[in-house]
């Protein structure tokens, strides 16, 4: 499975932006790139994919490099709520049965946001 | 109520009983996966089931049976629980039907002590 790579932690003030990078330099051409958090005390939940191009929704907006070896989760404006684990993901597309769907979670980063 | 309820939710247990952890869904998703979660950790994929017929392992089967028991039931059981075993345990569900970027809805977990 190709591997992500996320900062350990980051810092955010309340209202204040929050850019959390993700390094995917060996990503295959059909990974998908899916983003979760995991808020403390509760399962993980969906917050973003993209494929290749920036993908904004109500939670978060996505913007992927153009060699897609590298993405970023934009918060763009965090609150209270926004503290949590987030895990930036590659699932492949093709074999999608045989590799089970799975979501290979690493380490995350742990965001902090400060009232 | 929640889509994804998970029971027990705390359960402590001695090395050597059985015990079967169970997860319902009432979001008529076909595809139910079992997830561990180590301190510290990401998740690792236990089983999956893409219907009722339709059983995998994952990575980290070993020591793990799971049942779908209908489309909205996926169980896990420990046959002879061991201390290694201790973790916190997630149940997921997803729609097939909404091709590779089909998003995952956990449960709330269930956390498992095995003296």
């Amino acid at each position: 499975d190709a591997k992500t790579t996320q900062p350990n932690s980051m810092e955010s003030n309340e209202e204040e932006p929050v850019h959390l990078p993700c390094n995917h330099s060996t990503i295959s051409g059909t990974d998908y790139i899916h983003w979760y958090r995991q808020l403390p005390s509760q399962g993980p939940e969906y917050v973003i994919h993209g494929l290749t191009s920036n993908v904004n929704n109500r939670m978060a907006s996505l913007a992927i490099a153009e060699d897609r070896k590298s993405s970023t989760l934009i918060l763009h404006r965090a609150t209270l709520r926004d503290a949590a684990v987030y895990y930036c993901i590659l699932r492949p597309v093709l074999g999608e049965k045989a590799a089970g769907n799975k979501l290979t979670f690493g380490g995350g980063t742990r965001v902090l946001v400060k009232p | 109520d929640a889509d994804v309820t998970q029971t027990p939710r705390n359960r402590i247990t001695k090395t050597g009983k059985r015990i079967m952890l169970e997860c319902s869904q009432t979001k008529g998703h076909d595809r139910m996966y079992w997830y561990r979660q180590d301190p510290g950790l990401g998740l690792r994929l236990i089983y999956y089931s893409f219907d009722v017929k339709d059983i995998n392992k994952g990575e980290i089967s070993d020591g793990y049976s799971v049942s779908r028991q209908a489309q909205a039931k996926f169980s896990l059981s420990l046959e002879s629980a061991i201390p290694n075993q201790t973790a916190l345990y997630f149940c997921a569900t997803s729609d097939g039907q909404r091709g590779p970027g089909n998003e995952q809805f956990f449960g709330p977990g269930t956390r498992l002590t095995v003296l």
